[in-house]
């Protein structure tokens, strides 16, 4: 079945150093993907997203491309701040009426 | 507009009761998912409901069992409840099926004692 994967956190920077958390996937057709977080105590809210290949979601500084080659949607920011502590999920949905498939999530932490 | 609204928050239950949670979607919204949230497995989807019919179901046992009401608003019910029920449950809702933007509800933390 689809599935998604992220790399392990926690992730610990320093405000205003350089994000990446890795993300790959594994679909039988051709899904949306999607970069959702979640601050504590709340629910999930959508980052950014994409709907095809080499397609690049951006919002809030952040950024991730969909790489069709590589199975992959990276998410990027050039410079965190402390207010970006959070969890993040990637979670693709195939096409169709299909559900979001998350994977495990990533705990970032920033210092000032 | 409001957002996507699910009570209560927080619930303390005893192993053997039954629960029900609520999600009121946003206005206008007619798809309502639910997924449960632990640490160990992560966030797992149990239940989509559209038109008032269950459209789509995970694989979490009988005792899992949801409905939709002709207003879109959709409650779950967790019969004969167990300690590894405890987690966050969160409430989706998207315009219509096959819409490629989800909106959460805040979630329902309960903990089953």
């Amino acid at each position: 079945g689809d599935s998604v994967t992220q790399m392990e956190g926690p992730v610990t920077l320093s405000e205003e150093a350089f994000l990446t958390i890795n993300c790959t996937y594994t679909a039988t057709g051709y899904p949306s993907l999607f970069w959702y977080v979640q601050y504590p105590g709340e629910g999930l809210q959508l980052l950014l997203k994409a709907t095809k290949a080499d397609d690049k979601g951006s919002n809030k500084g952040f950024e991730a491309t969909y790489r069709k080659e590589t199975t992959s949607f990276h998410l990027e920011k050039g410079s965190v701040q402390v207010s970006d502590s959070a969890v993040y999920f990637c979670a693709l949905s195939e096409r169709g009426n299909t559900p979001l498939v998350f994977g495990k999530g990533t705990r970032l932490s920033v210092i000032a | 507009k409001a957002g996507v609204t699910q009570t209560p928050r927080y619930l303390i239950k005893t192993r053997g009761q039954q629960v029900t949670l609520s999600c009121s979607p946003i206005s206008g919204h007619r798809s309502v998912s639910w997924y449960q949230q632990t640490p160990g497995q992560g966030l797992q989807f149990l239940f989509e409901y559209f038109s008032e019919t269950q459209r789509n179901k995970g694989n979490f046992p009988g005792r899992f069992s949801g409905r939709q009401f002709s207003n879109s608003r959709s409650e779950m019910n967790v019969s004969t409840l167990e300690l590894g029920d405890s987690a966050l449950y969160l409430c989706a809702s998207s315009l219509s099926r096959g819409q490629t933007e989800a909106f959460f509800g805040q979630g329902t933390r309960l903990t089953v004692v």
